[in-house]
């Protein structure tokens, strides 16, 4: 079975501009969360996705959005990048039910000039 | 504010040796637990989950859990070089994790 991917896998951008990143779960897994990692702040919380509805959220400014589509793939995106944006996006699928055992994507490394 | 503390180490065992992580939370709603292994460079992979209170193993991983102080830790026994990694601790309901204790196993 194949594994969560994420796409892109890096990124650079500018400093104000915007940015989409995609994360695909692996087949049947029907909840996706995404994670921010830094060296400084660890791996944080950013929101979780079910049935293409947000079931949580972390404490992130509202610059961070997420969406997810009915064949579970999700989008999350960043407006307004700011330098503090550059990171390590992860990506984390898991079963309906099982919502806590999740699977993470190899994850986005996203570069802000 | 909800925490959830690991030492970040790092911590070094000989090769065969018992690593043991430990992990602190300050929620004491939460009701899962898991660890989870981040080798360098490498996205985070769950190793071990717990819900109640005592052990759990699984091969050479034992998951401890007590509620009543708020500890869970991770034990790995006969230690081996390819244990080397970052060991995440993650508490629910709220998807928090520590900061995670970076275990070298040497040779």
């Amino acid at each position: 079975k194949a594994g969560v991917t994420q796409t892109p896998r890096y990124l650079i951008k500018t400093r104000g501009q915007q940015v989409t990143l995609s994360c695909s779960p692996i087949s049947g897994h029907r909840s996706v969360s995404w994670y921010q990692q830094t060296p400084g702040q660890g791996l944080q919380f950013l929101f979780e996705y079910f049935s293409e509805t947000q079931r949580n959220k972390g404490n992130f400014p509202g610059r961070f959005s997420g969406r997810q589509f009915s064949n579970s793939r999700s989008e999350m995106n960043v407006s307004t990048l700011e330098l503090g944006d550059s990171a390590l996006y992860l990506c984390a699928s898991s079963l309906a039910g099982r919502v806590y055992e999740q699977y993470f994507g190899p994850g986005t490394r996203l570069t802000v000039t | 504010q909800k925490e959830v503390e690991q030492n970040s180490g790092p911590l070094s065992v000989p090769e065969g040796a018992i690593a043991s992580l430990n992990c602190t939370y300050s929620d004491r709603g939460s009701q899962s637990f898991f660890w989870y292994r981040q080798y360098s460079g490498k996205s985070p992979e769950l190793i071990m989950f717990i819900y109640s209170n005592g052990d759990k193993e699984d091969g050479r991983f034992t998951a401890q859990l007590n509620k009543a102080s708020q500890y869970v830790s991770l034990l790995i026994r006969d230690s081996q070089p390819s244990d080397s990694a970052t060991y995440l601790c993650a508490v629910t309901n709220d998807m928090r994790f520590g900061a995670g204790t970076r275990l070298t196993v040497k040779p």
